[in-house]
């Protein structure tokens, strides 16, 4: 099982719709948890980060945790064109340092 | 972010050669982290280094790889006698040392070929 797990997508939704991304992590232990987006070509960006179970809201952001399931999630409404992007989770694992999984990604494609 | 600088930002090499690639981390930041980015394919850790210490080199290939922080000058990504498998994005984040959330940023990415 991989560390931090992503559906690849493509995820396409229409422009206005609320996009849903999700992401399952197999380390009970981690305590920190971020989304990242990435344009083609471009570096990463971090965008939401989350600590707590419970919803965490940053405009058009909403990032989702759920530590007993394991599962992290980023909801992006009222979806633009300029949304279209892949979408990094990424989990601070275990082991006492700095480090951080990542997933593969999600493409998500905001249909104008 | 552009505080944290890579260079070159492509680079090409033929099969057989050695690949340097250079991180400086922004100014203050002791801890230097290298990832790499297959086509299509997400971010796969490297290493972790502070200044002069290897910390985590456990994403690291056996061979032909290695990883330097100096004390003065950029943190160097080392790859001898390049394969065709080794053409990918590779990205530098550093921090402080602290939480990596508020404080780690990633360069813009060297993009190596192997032709």
């Amino acid at each position: 099982q991989k560390e931090v797990e992503q559906n690849s997508g493509p995820l396409s939704v229409p422009e206005g719709a609320i996009a849903s991304l999700n992401c399952t992590y197999s380390d009970r232990v981690s305590q920190s948890f971020f989304w990242y987006r990435q344009y083609s070509g471009k570096s990463p960006e971090l965008i939401m980060s989350i600590y707590s179970n419970g919803d965490k809201e940053d405009g058009r952001f909403t990032a989702q945790l759920n530590k007993a399931s394991q599962y992290v999630s980023l909801l992006i409404r009222d979806s633009q064109p300029s949304d279209s992007a892949t979408y990094l989770c990424a989990v601070h694992t275990s082991g006492g340092y700095q480090k951080v999984t990542f997933g593969t990604g999600t493409k998500l494609q905001v249909i104008p | 972010n552009a505080g944290v600088m890579q260079n070159p930002r492509h680079l090409v090499r033929r099969r057989g050669q050695e690949a340097r690639l250079r991180c400086s981390p922004v100014k203050g930041h002791s801890h230097v982290y290298w990832y790499r980015q297959l086509p299509e394919e997400g971010l796969k850790f490297m290493v972790y280094l502070q200044k002069e210490n290897i910390i985590d080199e456990s994403g690291m290939p056996k061979e032909r790889f290695s990883a330097e922080f100096p004390k003065e000058g950029p943190s160097i990504l080392r790859i001898q006698q390049v394969v065709r498998g080794d053409s990918a994005a590779y990205f530098c984040a550093s921090s402080p040392g602290g939480d990596w959330i508020t404080e780690a940023f990633f360069g813009q990415g060297t993009r190596l070929t192997v032709v």
